[in-house]
């Protein structure tokens, strides 16, 4: 079974730029994250998707940044204008939720650099 | 208070013995319970589940959880120099999903 797929993996972008990551879950997983790690510190959830529905954005900057789950398959995360704060490593997560799971399992991450 | 709290570590253990890695969370509703394995430069790797009070057991890995104390822990038993990463405890609290800061374990040969 093939895991989550994420790009691209690494990012170096000018601060006020905007950047796009794409996603695509592992087949059948209806929930989608994504997740903010920065340095030393734990994932933040930044949104979750059942299908292609929000379930909670309550923590997405939604000044600069949007994300977008068309057709319940794969995602995109853009941020628009990026600050020097958004560096960190931008993490998808899925989960299929059957029989009561909430097992996520993560891609291998996009590493984003605003200088 | 932060959701899920964790000693960041680090912690050192030598070969063959066992590591205790210890969280707390702070929402009594929370129902779910995870440990991820997150080596350096990689992504959280799942390595436990646990969703009722008690023990369970795979393999080298033991998680507990204690509901009354707000309390989830892991051991990991005949510890291994490839076991040297960040645990992180992760908790879902039936509207949202928390992660802790980590806890660094150290393996020395």
């Amino acid at each position: 079974e093939a895991g989550v797929a994420q790009s691209p993996r690494y990012k170096i972008i000018e601060k006020r730029q905007s950047v796009a990551f794409w996603c695509n879950p592992i087949s059948g997983h209806a929930t989608l994250y994504w997740y903010q790690q920065i340095l030393g510190q734990g994932p933040k959830l930044l949104i979750q998707f059942q299908n292609n529905g929000v379930v909670d954005d309550s923590q997405l900057p939604k000044d600069r940044f949007s994300a977008e789950r068309l057709k319940g398959v794969d995602s995109t995360l853009k941020i628009q204008p990026a600050k020097l704060e958004d560096s960190a490593v931008y993490l998808c997560a899925s989960s299929s939720r059957q029989g009561g799971s909430y097992e996520q399992y993560f891609g291998p991450g996009t590493r984003l650099t605003v200088t | 208070q932060k959701e899920v709290e964790q000693n960041s570590g680090p912690l050192s253990v030598p070969e063959g013995a066992i590591a205790s890695l210890n969280c707390t969370y702070s929402d009594r509703v929370s129902q779910s319970f995870f440990w991820y394995r997150q080596y350096s430069g990689k992504s959280p790797e799942l390595i436990m589940s646990i969703y009722s009070n008690g023990d369970k057991e795979d393999g080298r890995f033991t998680a507990q959880l204690n509901k009354a104390s707000q309390y989830v822990s892991l051991l990991i038993r005949d510890s291994q120099p490839s076991d040297s990463a960040t645990y992180l405890c992760a908790v879902y609290t039936g509207n949202q999903f928390y992660f802790g800061t980590g806890t660094s374990l150290t393996v020395i040969p």
